[in-house]
């Protein structure tokens, strides 16, 4: 099973939409959890952290699902320049942080 | 605040021959990353440092792969010789935690170097 795990997608979706993607995890010990966000030819950046009880953003909400080790990012209303790639990360403590992207999910907003 | 800077932008190389890419994180940032991106691939970690240690390099190939962080603030990644296969985006991204800190403020990256062997 691999480390982080994201449906690659693409995901095709009307303007105004409302889309949700999921992450799983294999590390119950992982700690951390970030959503980014990655443009074509693009650097990622930072979109969302994700908090123990969830947490929103504008049109963002993350969740995270200890007990079934995934972590999910809702977005509503979707908007033509969410189009991107989301890349689900996950840290895992031990000696040091070690960080683990998934491959990405790929959302298309469509006009 | 400066981001992270990293040069050159493009490079073309031809296998077998030696590459260097050039990281300044964010002033202060005491951990600094590279990452590996294939076309269509999350970022895969090269190299961790904190400071100026190696904190884990558990998937760099150390074959032909070297990276260094004199002085903790810059970093060089170093490909000798390079392969087909090291086509990618280089990516260095730096983090105001140190290693050891269960953090939540996430890590920013600089734009990348594409490199290209033929």
């Amino acid at each position: 099973r691999k480390e982080v795990e994201q449906d690659p997608g693409p995901f095709n979706v009307p303007e105004g939409a409302t889309v949700a993607f999921n992450c799983t995890y294999s590390n119950s010990a992982s700690q951390s959890f970030f959503w980014y966000r990655q443009d074509c030819r693009k650097e990622p950046k930072l979109l969302m952290s994700v908090y123990s009880s969830g947490n929103e953003d504008g049109r963002f909400t993350a969740q995270l699902n200890r007990a079934s080790q995934y972590i999910s990012l809702l977005i509503r209303d979707s908007k033509l320049s969410d189009s991107a790639t989301y890349l689900c990360v996950v840290a895992s403590p031990g000696g040091y942080q070690k960080v683990t992207f998934g491959t990405g999910t790929k959302l298309q907003v469509i006009p | 605040e400066a981001g992270v800077a990293q040069s050159p932008r493009y490079k073309i190389i031809e296998k077998r021959q030696s590459v260097a890419f050039w990281c300044n994180p964010i002033s202060g940032h005491a951990t600094l990353y590279w990452y590996q991106q294939i076309l269509g691939q999350g970022p895969k970690l090269l190299i961790q440092f904190q400071n100026n240690g190696v904190v884990d390099d558990s998937q760099l190939p150390k074959d032909r792969f070297s990276a260094e962080r004199l002085k903790g603030v810059d970093s060089t990644l170093k490909i000798q010789p390079a392969k087909l296969e090291d086509s990618a985006v280089y990516l260095c991204a730096s983090s105001l935690h140190k290693s050891r800190q269960i953090t939540n403020y996430g890590y920013t990256f600089g734009s990348g170097t594409r490199l290209t062997v033929v």
